[in-house]
């Protein structure tokens, strides 16, 4: 079965610092990872994919992810965080076998203190 | 172009009774998953629609069904309500049922059972 583990229950960063919000995966066959962002209150946001392709991934809001084959990893990057980037996090595969189906880690909060 | 909708926003209902929560996919988006969103489960999959069929079910008991109407427009019903069943529920559109497709979901509905 395919799973996604986010090791990170929270990540404190500093505005204007670098931020990482870790995820690996486990699949059969290629992976295909997305991550969304949920702000309180809210459903999910899509931020970027990962296909096929380049192993950087730029999406939404400045966000990019890098996928790592050998790593099985496929970790959300930002290069100066914001405090408006608090939220909650999550990594998602798809599971093939089962259609359209997402499976999700368990999510990763971010709090950016200015 | 809208996003997906969910109605009602907030539902209060007690154990026993039945409720039926509706989403709106994105015009033109033939393919509606719905999520639960728990503290203790995270994000579960629940079922997936296509073209009025459903493709995919959850392990999720039979007192959670759903169905999709011509338009696209999809509802999920949960009978006999438990505590449990107290969550977020989460729908989501795609044009297609493919691997590589973004699923969009809308803002939810809170359902607190009594």
């Amino acid at each position: 079965a395919q799973s996604v583990a986010q090791p990170e229950d929270q990540v404190n960063v500093a505005e204007g610092n670098p931020l990482t919000v870790k995820c690996t995966y486990s699949v059969s066959g290629n992976p295909y990872l997305f991550w969304y962002v949920q702000y309180p209150n809210r459903g999910l946001q899509f931020l970027l994919k990962y296909i096929t392709g380049d192993n950087l991934v730029k999406g939404s809001y400045g966000f990019e992810a890098e996928f790592n084959k050998s790593q099985t990893s496929f970790h959300l990057k930002k290069p100066s965080a914001l405090v408006s980037d608090s939220a909650l996090y999550f990594c998602a595969v798809r599971d093939r076998e089962y259609g359209n189906k997402l499976v999700f880690g368990a999510g990763t909060i971010l709090r950016v203190k200015s | 172009k809208a996003g997906v909708t969910q109605t009602p926003r907030y539902l209060i209902k007690t154990r026993g009774q039945q409720v039926t929560l509706s989403c709106s996919p994105i015009s033109g988006h033939r393919s509606v998953s719905w999520y639960q969103q728990t503290p203790g489960q995270g994000l579960q999959f629940l079922f997936e629609y296509f073209s009025e069929t459903q493709r995919n079910k959850g392990n999720f008991p039979g007192r959670f069904s759903g169905r999709q109407f011509s338009n696209s427009r999809s509802e999920m019903n949960v009978s006999t309500l438990e505590l449990g069943d107290s969550a977020l529920y989460l729908c989501a559109s795609s044009r297609y049922q493919s691997a590589g497709e973004t699923q969009y979901f809308g803002p939810g509905t809170r359902l607190l059972v009594l």
